[in-house]
């Protein structure tokens, strides 16, 4: 079974509007990232939120956890084209060095 | 800004091949891994690599595949005979510990014919 399942695969929207993205994992966690990624090109640090957090932002961006659910979700407030990636959520997992990324979500803003 | 550099950034070999692909970690950083995603789909975890050592593998990292580091910079992955499966983007990452944000390189695009 994966550890983080992104949710939808892919999302269409007029830029202009907020975009959300939800991931949901299964094991205990230390903290939960989200990455971007642009067409061919490598992974990009969003943001990080720690598992005794409940709630963050930077700028455009809002990231909430819910250990309870073991769900996470990515708000991307008043999209612009160039938001238009994957979006891909990674758990550390206690006792290990790896990050675990789920499927990721294609995110599409239209002009 | 430092970052993590790949190369080649893109290599085409034959089934069987041996291939290695480099990668410059970040100089400060202390945690190293290899992660693959196939065209499309998830990034995989392959390994992690910490004080010269391979701390954790999936079941991906067969014995096809080594990693090295054999200087103070580099941070290579080894896959010995090259199979049609192992067609797909490696990214090489970095990071000072285990609990921050992963540094990603752009990738090597490998395609085994």
């Amino acid at each position: 079974s994966q550890q983080g399942e992104e949710d939808p695969q892919a999302l269409s929207i007029q830029e202009g509007e907020n975009a959300t993205m939800n991931c949901s994992y299964k094991t205990s966690i230390n903290n939960l990232q989200w990455y971007r990624q642009n067409s061919g090109r490598g992974l990009v640090h969003l943001i990080l939120i720690r598992s005794n957090e409940r709630e963050k932002h930077s700028g455009r961006l809002r990231v909430t956890l819910d250990t309870s659910k073991k769900s996470s979700s990515l708000l991307i407030t008043a999209s612009r084209a160039a938001d238009t990636a994957s979006y891909f959520c990674a758990t550390g997992v206690q006792g290990a060095q790896k990050l675990v990324f789920g499927q990721g979500t294609r995110l599409t803003i239209n002009p | 800004e430092p970052e993590v550099t790949q190369t080649p950034s893109h290599q085409v070999t034959q089934m069987g091949q041996e291939v290695i692909l480099r990668c410059v970690p970040i100089s400060n950083h202390l945690y190293f891994y290899w992660y693959r995603q196939i065209l499309g789909q998830k990034v995989e975890f392959l390994v992690s690599f910490y004080n010269n050592e391979i701390s954790e593998k999936s079941e991906i990292f067969d014995d096809q595949f080594s990693v090295e580091r054999p200087d103070g910079s580099n941070f290579t992955l080894k896959i010995r005979s090259t199979k049609l499966e192992d067609s797909a983007m490696y990214f090489c990452a970095s990071r000072p510990d285990t609990a921050g944000e992963l540094f990603f390189g752009e990738g090597s695009r490998l395609t085994v014919l």
